[in-house]
């Protein structure tokens, strides 16, 4: 079984500065993706970043982007400039792509992510 | 616009009673989910659906039951049988199992019991 691991309960940053959120996953197998979602105070869950698993670059969507080291099962986030629409709980995501059964989303605990003005 | 409408979004059960939580999607997408999260914690698999009238056990099954008599809709239902149903659910989907685009969530119905 897949687990992820978010370490970082609970984090806080100053506006404008730059976060990193961790995570750390465990498996045994080469092919999967990992994904971070934003949930603010609404509870919408929102895809933040995407990453597949054989690509070597790090993914980047505006001011968030990732720092996948697979090697070290590593997957951290980078929110740089941070804003006070960044306040929110993170949750790191892994999808295993083998097989029919193991296609699923497993989440990490999630990181309380608090911008400070 | 397309999306998942989740209903309602609060919903209270007394001690002993079935409830039902409703989740529709628009977006013509074959696989549905549910997920549990509870407060400060990460998201649980309830149930999930690869394809109408097909459903699959989740890690937290025990105490749910679900339906996927039409492609659009994966009604979720809470048993008695569930002896800490006060959560929050949040039902997602997704183009195909193993989409690298993710899941789309709802909005999420809170559940308490009274």
């Amino acid at each position: 079984a897949q687990t992820v691991t978010q370490s970082q309960p609970e984090m806080s940053v100053q506006e404008a500065e730059t976060v990193t959120l961790s995570c750390t996953y465990d498996t045994s197998e080469n092919n999967y993706y990992l994904f971070w979602y934003k949930q603010p105070p609404s509870r919408q869950m929102i895809l933040v970043i995407r990453q597949e698993a054989y690509k070597q670059q790090n993914a980047t969507e505006n001011r968030f982007s990732v720092n996948f080291q697979k090697a070290a099962k590593s997957f951290s986030l980078k929110i740089s400039d941070s804003q006070l629409g960044d306040t929110a709980m993170y949750f790191c995501a892994f999808m295993n792509l083998r097989g029919n059964a193991g296609n699923m989303l497993t989440f990490g605990g999630g990181t309380r992510l608090m911008v400070k003005p | 616009d397309g999306g998942i409408t989740q209903s309602p979004k609060y919903l209270f059960r007394k001690e002993g009673q079935n409830v039902t939580l409703s989740c529709e999607q628009n977006l013509n997408h074959d696989a549905m989910y549910w997920y549990r999260q509870d407060p400060g914690q990460g998201l649980r698999l309830i149930y999930y659906s690869q394809i109408v009238n097909d459903f699959q056990k989740g890690d937290i099954a025990e105490g749910y039951s679900v339906s996927r008599e039409k492609k659009e809709s994966f009604p979720l239902t809470v048993t008695s049988a569930q002896k800490n149903p006060t959560a929050f659910y949040l039902c997602a989907s997704s183009i195909r199992q193993g989409s690298n685009y993710g899941y789309t969530f709802g909005s999420g119905t809170r559940l308490t019991v009274v």
